[in-house]
Formats: structure tokens, sequence, C-alpha cells
């Protein structure tokens, strides 16, 4: 069935290295895409959106790259540190749905060492 | 409040119990969702409600499932006959009408034994 997922279950990088986190989907309407930050004991944290109709957007420290032509979504942190220890998702909102209603993906988990 | 707030945090329970957890949203949002995780797993959804119509339940795995939510505050998630399955960690999020960003709340971590 359709579904968004992620490649890296496990990711593991030293600190000041930049990361990339990837994410497919399947649902080619998909309109909006979310990445959620979530650290252990804690609900998922907002960091960073973008629309269909964008293929790059900022933030600080993080960059979204979407690419529709494969239906691929990254999430790249600069200059990764000990606090980006988390578990990762991504996010889609399927438009036509009704309402807003956004699938997850399994999630990726960033280890950061020292 | 200033965020989503659930409670309880955690909640042991036995087989075949009944339980409910409860989620007071953001003041303001209109809509309100129930989302399952399970260990190591991504976000399952239950259940949706916008503000007075009726809700989106076709998340909910089985009849023992129910939520309610009086207009636009607290939501109560019950589930009856607890089945070890059942263990995960259900959150809950808030939403401003057309908004699709979620707020979340820590979640409330159940375990059946």
């Amino acid at each position: 069935g359709e579904s968004v997922g992620l490649h890296l279950p496990t990711l593991s990088v030293q600190e000041g290295d930049n990361s990339i986190i990837n994410c497919a989907y399947s649902n080619s309407a998909s309109d909006y895409f979310i990445w959620y930050k979530q650290e252990s004991g804690k609900g998922p944290q907002f960091i960073i959106d973008i629309r269909s109709n964008m293929d790059k957007r900022q933030g600080q420290r993080v960059t979204v790259l979407l690419n529709k032509t494969v239906k691929h979504l990254s999430l790249q942190i600069a200059a990764t540190q000990p606090g980006d220890s988390a578990v990762y998702f991504c996010a889609e909102n399927r438009a036509g749905t009704g309402f807003q209603k956004l699938v997850f993906g399994t999630g990726t988990r960033l280890l950061v060492s020292p | 409040g200033a965020g989503v707030s659930q409670s309880p945090s955690n909640k042991v329970t036995e087989k075949g119990k009944d339980v409910e957890l409860r989620c007071d949203p953001i003041s303001g949002h209109t809509a309100l969702y129930w989302y399952r995780q399970r260990l190591g797993q991504g976000l399952e959804f239950l259940i949706y409600f916008q503000g007075n119509s009726a809700p989106d339940k076709s998340g909910l795995p089985s009849d023992r499932f129910s939520a309610e939510r009086t207009g636009e505050s607290v939501s109560t998630l019950t589930i009856q006959r607890t089945q070890q399955e059942d263990s995960a960690v259900y959150l809950c999020a808030s939403s401003p009408h057309g908004v699709v960003g979620y707020t979340f709340g820590s979640g409330t971590r159940l375990t059946v034994v």
C-alpha cells in the first residue's frame, strides 16, 4: 500500500558533521511534508515543513529538500550537535483526504557522538 | 495551557481491564488527533476531531477503542478489555483549523500486563 518510509533506521555521526536523513513517499498527490524530531520520552516536535510547490526550504541549521520526480524527501542538519540525537520522522499530508491527516514514516534514529 | 497536556503519563493495567486516557489540547485549537506509537515504530493514526463535526474514526483498530470530545475541549480515549498488543505510547495532538502542522503532547505510555 501507499506509505511513507525511510531508507536508514539508524544514522551515527560525529559532532560537527553534517547529517542527512532520507525519506521516500509514494503518494504523488501529497501536497505538504513535515519533519518531526522526537526525543526520548517526549512527543514529536515540529522541525520544518515544505509544500509540494517548493524543492528546498531552509531553517536554522536545517534544510529540507523535496524531489517530486523520485518522490524523495531529505532533512539536512548542519554541524550536528549531541542535542540533535533523536528519532526523526517525515510525514506527508495526503491531499484530498478531506482533512489534514498526516501519514508518518517509521523514523530514523540519529546518534551523535561527541 | 501552553501546550498539549496528556494524562496519565504512564499507565500499567492488567489484561482485560478498561483504561481511559485524557488529552487537553491547546486552547483555541479546533482539531484534535490521537495517534498510537508502538515501540520502535512510527505513528499510527487512530481518530480525528474537528470542531463539532463527526469525528473520523477510520484508524481505530477495533471496537474496543473509542474516543470522545466535547466541543473544542478535552478528549478521552477509552480502551476496553485491554490486550497486551495495546501496549504503546498514545499521543494526542492539536492544531488550529486549516493548519496541517500539529503540536503533540508527551503521550501516555500504556503497558498491559
